[in-house]
């Protein structure tokens, strides 16, 4: 089984939709991570956790929102989909020992607003 | 501001030959570095990482790289590649006390026969 899992791994769905991308962890680490791909971009961090109390934005957090249920769940929302959210979104664990941690990545979402 | 510079947007190999994925990064700090890879479909796994121990550091699959702070560069290297190399790499930089990742924008590598 997968450290990290995403659920859906696909999505379509139209403007205005809300949507909820949800990430599971069996890793036990503390810290939790989305991000967004878009080609030749790279990734873009959207928010970040690190611990269930903490929440913190990243540096595209416009339009999004998250939820850190437990420690192993961390899930993100667009309340009202776009299509220029159109986008593979990879959830992202961490240890807490440091930034010199390695993340550890889902297999990602491929989401489509049409 | 912190920030790294993939140079290459592409990379063509032929198998068996050398590869060379070049890595700038700027910073006042010192950083810590990694390369992920990226197959189709799947996530970024993680490569190798240098965090202020050895300067040449070797990872997975054949993978090694080299961090030369004069130059500010990290550039990741295989003396033979293979088919299954065909991805796309991430040059990752974060800083003491940034908390953050940031990473480069990915240089696709293809390998033909």
């Amino acid at each position: 089984d997968a450290d990290v899992t995403q659920t859906p791994r696909n999505r379509i769905t139209k403007t205005g939709k809300r949507i909820m991308l949800e990430c599971s962890q069996t890793k036990g680490h503390d810290r939790m991570y989305w991000y967004r791909q878009d080609p030749g971009l790279g990734l873009r961090l959207i928010y970040y956790s690190f611990d269930v109390k903490d929440i913190n934005k990243g540096e595209i957090s416009d339009g999004y929102s998250v939820s850190r249920q437990a420690q192993a769940k961390f899930s993100l929302s667009l309340e009202s989909a776009i299509p220029n959210q159109t986008a593979l979104y990879f959830c992202a664990t961490s240890d807490s020992g440091g930034t010199n941690q390695p993340q550890h990545f889902g297999d990602g979402t491929r989401l489509s607003i049409l | 501001a912190q920030s790294v510079t993939q140079l290459d947007s592409h990379v063509s190999v032929s198998e068996g030959t050398p590869v060379l994925l070049r890595c700038n990064y700027s910073s006042s700090y010192s950083p810590s570095l990694f390369w992920y890879v990226q197959h189709p479909n799947k996530g970024l796994q993680l490569l190798l990482k240098y965090t202020s121990a050895a300067t040449l550091v070797k990872g997975i699959n054949g993978f090694e790289a080299e961090f030369k702070k004069s130059e500010t560069s990290f550039h990741l290297t295989k003396p033979s590649a293979h088919m299954s190399d065909a991805a796309e790499y991430f040059c990752v930089v974060t800083f003491k006390g940034f908390q953050k990742l940031v990473f480069g924008t990915g240089t696709r590598l293809l390998v033909s026969p």
